[in-house]
């Protein structure tokens, strides 16, 4: 079964940072691109990072400079490094796997997602 | 303020026919970049709906379809039904800021 699951979510303060994990299972992780998607309490999707399958990493405008994506392909997994968190990072995160090896495609499968909240 | 516009709801009666515009531009849409479409219902997940403008994945019914024209798409639920309440997202690609787009998102009411 095709699977993603996203751990390393939790309660943090401004400022600080949070390193989350995504494992996939049940697809050869290696030949596809792979991307982290935010949602706000209440609000709609957005994008946040996506990474190629040949590992150049391409981030939004609203994270770029806080946030690093990586992956290990040996481990089958994708991370999501968040420092200097802000308020308006908190969300629920879902990982997703790209249709292609390039960050262009279709989301084709989603995780749960895993929260993050960020408050004093 | 999303690079891709919907619009924030639509509604219909069961069995009608619905549209969800996806306005973009040339740096995503207009540059011939592929649309995709996604459903979240309630508490879960988003899923993939549409991909590649028009393509249905396996398992998703023929009432849903998706077209584009220029720097807009649309996706189309013909024969509405009640679990078909969900919110529904546009994604695409663009070229100036080098990542995927989204969508606002559009809530569709069956009445």
């Amino acid at each position: 079964e095709v699977q993603l699951l996203e751990s390393g979510g939790g309660l943090v303060q401004p400022g600080g940072s949070l390193r989350l994990s995504c494992a996939a299972s049940g697809f050869t992780f290696s030949n596809y691109a792979m991307s982290w998607v935010r949602q706000a309490p209440g609000k709609g999707l957005e994008w946040v990072s996506g990474i190629s399958s040949g590992g150049s990493t391409y981030y939004a405008d609203s994270v770029k400079g806080r946030f690093t994506i990586s992956r290990d392909n040996s481990k089958n997994t994708v991370f999501l490094q968040m420092n200097s968190l802000r308020g308006d990072d908190t969300a629920l995160y879902y990982c997703a796997k790209y249709s292609l090896s390039w960050v262009v495609g279709a989301l084709d499968i989603w995780g749960q997602g895993t929260m993050v909240t960020v408050s004093s | 303020q999303s690079v891709l516009t919907q619009p924030p709801s639509v509604s219909g009666a069961p069995g009608q026919r619905i549209t969800i515009s996806c306005t973009g531009s040339s740096s995503n849409i207009g540059a011939g970049n592929d649309v995709h479409w996604y459903q979240q219902l309630p508490g879960t997940a988003p899923k993939l709906l549409i991909f590649a403008n028009n393509n249905r994945p396996s398992g998703v019914p023929d009432r849903f379809s998706g077209s584009n024209s220029g720097t807009s798409a649309s996706l189309a639920i013909t024969g509405l039904q009640a679990d078909d309440e969900a919110d529904y997202y546009c994604q695409s690609y663009d070229n100036s800021l080098s990542g995927s787009v989204f969508g606002g998102g559009t809530k569709v009411t069956v009445l």
